[in-house]
């Protein structure tokens, strides 16, 4: 158990679904990660937190609506995703930037 | 449920010195695996992978690691380290199975390299 929860682990979705994806974290960081892991690809970071404001949006598209209530909380919205969209999407948390805590992802796949 | 395991939290090495970071996981079928490094205040990088094929791999900056599918394992190695190897270092293991391909991370281990 790492401290960073992710709900759900499995998500099916339509193209013209609207669906959220929810990370929680309860190691008191300040900073929050959602990072996308295709198929033999590496690890792509898409936004990062900081203290609830989003310091990194690493050209994602706009299908893709992160939100940051608290320090604790980080929503992926998902709205009319492409099957190439299907993936595994990662969150993490750190404290300053430092060692990262991962959840245990959510399988997205999109039909 | 699969996991990682790596045995080494916390790593100090002079530079010049040899490194080998353990790195083991709980799955029995088919798996990727991958090792990527958090330098200090920057986000992850891919050292190496590994999908099929030699189970040497050879990465970025003088980085290799073995597959050795009987011990469960994909070992970190380098023979000479330097200052600006200091960094936390994760395992990673995708499994292929019928829920689908979940990654897991093993908690990381923190290489300090003395200059």
């Amino acid at each position: 158990e790492t401290g960073v929860t992710q709900t759900p682990r499995h998500l099916v979705m339509g193209m013209t679904n609207k669906k959220s994806l929810k990370c929680e974290q309860h190691l008191g960081h300040n900073a929050m990660y959602w990072y996308k892991q295709s198929a033999k690809k590496p690890l792509e970071l898409m936004f990062v937190y900081n203290f609830k404001e989003q310091t990194e949006n690493n050209s994602v598209p706009s299908r893709f609506s992160p939100e940051c209530p608290n320090s604790s909380h980080l929503f992926l919205h998902l709205h009319t995703l492409q099957p190439e969209d299907s993936a595994l999407y990662l969150c993490a948390s750190s404290q300053d930037g430092r060692k990262l805590f991962f959840g245990s992802g959510t399988q997205l796949s999109v039909l | 449920a699969q996991s990682v395991s790596q045995h080494n939290h916390h790593v100090i090495l002079s530079e010049a010195a040899s490194l080998e970071l353990g790195c083991n996981y709980s799955y029995g079928g088919t798996v990727n695996l991958f090792w990527y490094v958090q330098y200090p205040g920057q986000h992850l990088q891919l050292l190496l992978k590994y999908f099929s094929g030699d189970p040497l791999v050879k990465g970025i900056k003088g980085f290799e690691a073995e597959f050795i599918k009987s011990k469960f394992s994909f070992n970190l190695r380098k023979p000479s380290v330097q200052w600006s190897d200091t960094a936390e270092y994760f395992c990673a293991v995708i499994a292929n199975n019928n829920a689908g391909n979940m990654l897991t991370f093993g908690g990381g281990t923190r290489l300090m390299v003395k200059p």
